[in-house]
Order: structure tokens, then C-alpha cells, then sequence
């Protein structure tokens, strides 16, 4: 089975940009989350798609906002980029339902902001 | 927000020494789980505890729950230079979907 896969890989936005970040699940999984890392503020999560509805959502501003496809893809979207915005960015994909929640990480998208 | 702490930060060791590393956690859990990072690359899930567990096995990681004191061990046996990584604790809760919530991560060197 393929793992997790995060598109682009590397990005390099400006100030004031927006940009979209997309991943795909392991064939099966339906639930998918987004972290985001810094080195100032560790691990922080983002929000949570299932079946195409936010599940769960972390303290971010509005600018920070996603979606999931009925394949359950996920997109996640960042408007009006700042500085503070440059991170990894990781997706992770679950099996609904799991008594464990065991979560299945992709190779993250690193973002910087200049 | 974190859930809580790792200790210690960083820690050096040389190749085949064991590591023991520390996560506290602040509120009431499902699972407790740790994962590995290398490099700033995605995080690779390695073990998970439950919550009416103690301790738990698996090749050479050995884990600690203590619920009354909302702490958590991971010991790597016999460490290899391939264990150098970032390791972090991360948090279950059942209120909360899937969301984990993780520590701030031990950086691990094991020196050949």
C-alpha cells in the first residue's frame, strides 16, 4: 500500500500570498489531520477532516483552512502569508473507527515564507 | 497548545548504551503514543500505550505509563547510530476526534 503522500514537497511563497497544500491518504483512510511544526512552537495541530467535514479544529486564525474530497484527499489553504507562517507542514491519515489511532504521517510540505 | 513536556531536550549517548527518554502530559488521556522524526521529515509512528496499560514492548522500545502521575517513558535498548532522531510523545484523547497532542520531542544522537 502507498503511504501517505504530501504535494509539493517545497514551497517558497512571498508576504501576503496564499498558498494550497494538498495530500492524499493511505488507500482506505478516511480521516485526515494537519500538524504544523516550527522550531519555536513544536507540533501543533491544525484540523481534522472525515467523510468531507471538519471534525476538529486547533487555534489557528481563520486565515488557516482546509477541505477533504469525497476520495478523501485533503487540501489545506493559508491566505495572507506572514512570516511566522514558514513551517513543515504534516498530514496524517487514519482508519475511521479505530479502537487505536494510530496515525500514518507523510513527508510533510516545508513552507517558507520570505 | 503542547500537552506537556520532554525531558531532556537533547541527550547524547554512544552506540549501544540505552536511552530513556520522559514525557509528562497535563490532562486525561486515551493512548499515549510515541513517534520518531529524522531530520525535520515526516514522523513515524513506533508505539502506543493505552491508558489502562503500565508497560508496553516492542523489539528493543520499552514504554511507561503512569496515569496517576500523567508521565510516560520510552527506553531504547541497546541504541544504534540509526536511532538518532527526534522522538516525541503524543497524546490521545477520545473527545477530540483523532487530534493528537504532542510534546516538545527529545533529540536523540547516538555516536558510533
Amino acid at each position: 500500500k502507498a503511504g501517505v503522500t504530501q504535494t509539493p514537497r517545497y514551497l517558497i511563497k512571498t508576504r501576503g500570498q496564499q498558498v494550497t497544500l494538498s495530500c492524499s491518504p493511505i488507500s482506505g483512510h478516511r480521516s485526515v489531520s494537519w500538524y504544523q511544526q516550527t522550531p519555536g512552537q513544536g507540533l501543533q495541530f491544525l484540523f481534522e477532516y472525515f467523510s468531507e467535514t471538519q471534525r476538529n479544529k486547533g487555534n489557528f486564525p481563520g486565515r488557516f483552512s482546509g477541505r477533504q474530497f469525497s476520495n478523501s484527499r485533503s487540501e489545506m489553504n493559508v491566505s495572507t502569508l506572514e512570516l511566522g507562517d514558514s513551517a513543515l507542514y504534516l498530514c496524517a491519515s487514519s482508519l475511521p473507527g479505530a479502537i487505536d489511532n494510530e496515525q500514518f504521517f507523510g513527508p510533510g510540505t516545508r513552507l517558507t515564507v520570505l | 497548545s503542547q500537552q506537556g513536556e520532554e525531558d531532556p531536550q537533547a541527550l547524547s549517548i554512544q552506540e549501544g548504551e540505552n536511552a530513556t527518554m520522559n514525557c509528562s502530559y497535563k490532562t486525561s488521556i486515551n493512548n499515549l503514543q510515541w513517534y520518531r522524526q529524522n531530520s525535520g521529515r515526516g514522523l513515524v509512528h513506533l508505539i502506543l500505550i493505552r491508558s489502562n496499560e503500565r508497560e508496553k514492548h516492542s523489539g528493543r522500545l520499552r514504554v511507561t505509563l503512569d496515569t496517576s502521575k500523567k508521565s510516560s517513558s520510552l527506553l531504547i535498548t541497546a541504541s544504534r547510530a540509526a536511532d538518532t532522531a527526534s522522538y516525541f510523545c503524543a497524546t490521545h484523547n477520545n473527545n477530540a476526534g483523532n487530534m493528537l497532542t504532542f510534546g516538545g520531542g527529545t533529540r536523540l544522537m547516538v555516536k558510533p
